[in-house]
Order: structure tokens, then C-alpha cells, then sequence
């Protein structure tokens, strides 16, 4: 079976400070790659997602970045936090649409990254 | 605005009562639908899914309706538990390309009385 694994699961830091969240997804290959930011009360904002080995696109312009260095790992990176970096940060995965259609994305469960 | 959004922020029922969620979207392009429950300091977890040519599904004590005319998915919970208060997010996908994008609602705090 597959599952998701994210590190740390609490991380307090100071402003200015960088930033490495790690998620790694066992049991499938070629997954689609997700990580979201969940702020408190509110639902869940897309940040990265990532078709393949390199491949990383973006949906809102921010202080952060992603890579996926090899097929089942995605890292959430900042050279430089700020205070509004604080919150939830989830990855997911999913299969392939071309793998199957209709598939729900699976979470891990999250990293609370508070920035002082 | 948000495109997924829900009726109600908090739902709180008594241990046994049946539990139902809703949700309004306002993509007539979403071909499919999700639901999750995230439980504190958890990430979400699914639940139960449903196509757009589909206008129920019925899982484990969860069924799932879903009706395009108006735009809503509602979650159906039988005889709930204290183990089910959660929040729930319901999400809708829209095909972008060749892949896709999940939009998720703000989410509904299901609390269960024993």
C-alpha cells in the first residue's frame, strides 16, 4: 500500500531564518506531488505540484519554492522565512490522471511551522 | 469568491443522530468531487469521492449526494459517532490540460455529543 511521509511535524523558526520541509511517498512511482498551506479556520490553498523528476509548477507568487529531486520526493524550501509564512504546510499525492482518472489526492499529516 | 464554499462553518449532533454536510459549488465544469475529514493536528483524510455523471454514492455509514441542477454535494453521515467530529472539506476538480486541479471549501466542524 502507499503511503506519505512529511518531516518535521512541528518546526518553529525565526524570521529570516531557511527552510526545508520534506515529503516522501512509498508504494507508488510517478506520483503527482502536491503541498498546500492551510491557514487556521480556512481551507486549503494550493502552493506546488509536480508531474515529474524537475518538474514544478507554481500557483501563487510567494516566498517559497519546491523541488523534487528524485520521482517520490518533494521538498518545500525558503532561503528566507516571514512571519506570514506561519501555518499548516500538507503534501500530497495522487496518481496520474493517465494511470486513473478519477483519484482522490491522500495527504500527509502536515508540518506547523510557526515563525517568530 | 470561493468557487467550493459550505452552508454551514459548524455542525454539532448527538452520538446516533445522522450527521449531513453541505456544500455549494459554483464550477459547472468540475467533472468530480471529494470528500475529507481532517481530525486536529491531521492532515485530510478521504473519505468518499463521486463522478459528475453520478448522483449518489454510498459508502461505510457515509452516502454522498451530489446535484448538479443547483450545484451541491452534501455527506451523509448515519448514526454518528463521537470518533466522526472532524472537520470535513468537501473539493471539486476541473480538469486543467492533461491534469488537474482540487479546489477545497473552507470546511465544516462536525462535533459529536455523546
Amino acid at each position: 500500500s502507499q503511503t506519505i511521509h512529511q518531516w518535521p511535524a512541528t518546526l518553529v523558526q525565526p524570521v529570516g531564518s531557511p527552510l526545508s520541509l520534506e515529503c516522501t511517498v512509498e508504494g507508488t512511482s510517478n506520483p503527482n506531488l502536491y503541498w498546500y498551506r492551510q491557514a487556521a479556520g480556512r481551507g486549503l490553498q494550493l502552493l506546488f505540484y509536480s508531474v515529474g523528476i524537475g518538474q514544478i509548477s507554481s500557483e501563487v507568487p510567494q516566498n517559497l519554492s519546491a523541488s523534487r529531486p528524485q520521482d517520490r520526493q518533494f521538498i518545500l524550501s525558503s532561503k528566507k522565512l516571514l512571519l506570514s509564512d506561519s501555518g499548516f504546510y500538507l503534501c500530497a499525492w495522487s496518481v496520474p490522471p493517465h494511470r486513473g482518472l478519477n483519484q482522490p489526492q491522500h495527504f500527509g499529516d502536515g508540518t506547523r511551522l510557526s515563525i517568530l | 469568491g470561493e468557487s467550493v464554499g459550505l452552508h454551514l462553518p459548524t455542525l454539532s449532533v448527538q452520538e446516533g443522530d445522522n450527521s449531513i454536510i453541505n456544500c455549494a459549488y459554483s464550477n459547472s465544469a468540475s467533472d468530480y468531487f471529494i470528500w475529507y475529514k481532517q481530525e486536529s493536528g491531521k492532515g485530510p483524510q478521504f473519505i468518499i469521492d463521486i463522478r459528475s455523471n453520478m448522483d449518489k454514492r454510498q459508502g461505510q455509514r457515509v452516502t454522498v449526494l451530489l446535484n448538479k441542477t443547483v450545484k451541491h454535494l452534501s455527506l451523509q453521515i448515519a448514526a454518528t459517532q463521537p470518533g466522526d467530529s472532524a472537520v470535513y472539506f468537501c473539493a471539486e476538480r476541473k480538469m486543467w490540460g492533461s491534469n488537474y486541479k482540487l479546489t477545497f471549501g473552507k470546511g465544516t466542524l462536525l462535533t459529536v455529543n455523546p
